[in-house]
């Protein structure tokens, strides 16, 4: 099956600094890809679509100019977390659509950002 | 201020029992569906998927069973193992588009 990595797996930051995570499609290509976050005991939330070759969209409430998103190829999708602050600490996971079938989507092992 | 979490929905089970989660939608014209199971510390893992145009889906030990008329969706695991005990999501695709909205999810815990 196609399978979708994220790096790093964790990452600590101290308030004030960005830090940037990638997420690949290892087999497969991907024009789209989609940035979720989970806070401890809940579920997934829908940041942004990754769009390659135009601008990410993002969903209500999610500041574009915090958390900046480049699709820079087929298979890579990145987030960066700008000027981290300890309320950003969470859960990060990507997931990228199938290549024959959309609705399939493969989901990233997640990226683990705590900021002190 | 103190801010108040969500607390998932709980289920345990004993080994060996069947299991049945439950999951209301909002959105009727969602026309996708999928179960995922997460364990601790990891992404979300596909388990079966159903669309609109049927009523139940069956997958090795897990079952599917969507009503529409409710917006309800629910998985059944049979003959529930230790390995089962997770957080499992129902996630719909919002009328077709590309990206899932997922709900609250439910933890699953299996008593040996």
């Amino acid at each position: 099956g196609a399978v979708v990595s994220q790096h790093p797996s964790r990452v600590i930051c101290k308030s004030g600094t960005s830090v940037k995570i990638e997420c690949r499609s290892l087999d497969f290509q991907a024009t789209t890809m989609f940035w979720y976050r989970q806070f401890p005991k809940q579920s997934l939330m829908l940041m942004a679509t990754s769009n390659e070759g135009s601008k990410a969209t993002y969903e209500q409430g999610v500041e574009k100019d915090k958390f900046l998103i480049n699709h820079a190829s087929l298979t890579l999708s990145t987030l960066t977390v700008t000027s981290a602050h300890p309320e950003d600490s969470s859960f990060y996971i990507c997931s990228a659509p199938g290549q024959y079938s959309t609705d399939t989507q493969y989901f990233g092992p997640g990226t683990r950002l705590t900021v002190l | 201020g103190e801010s108040v979490g969500l607390h998932l929905p709980t289920l345990s089970v004993q080994e060996g029992d069947n299991s049945i989660i439950n999951c209301a939608y909002s959105n009727s014209a969602s026309d996708y569906f999928i179960w995922y199971k997460q364990e601790s510390g990891k992404g979300p893992q596909f388990i079966i998927d159903i669309r609109s145009n049927m009523d139940k889906r069956q997958g090795q030990r897990v079952t599917v069973l969507l009503n529409k008329t409710v917006k309800h969706l629910s998985l059944q695991i049979a003959a529930t193992q230790p390995g089962d005990s997770a957080v499992y999501f129902c996630a719909e695709n919002g009328a077709g588009a590309n990206n899932l909205f997922f709900g609250t999810g439910t933890r699953l815990t299996v008593i040996p």
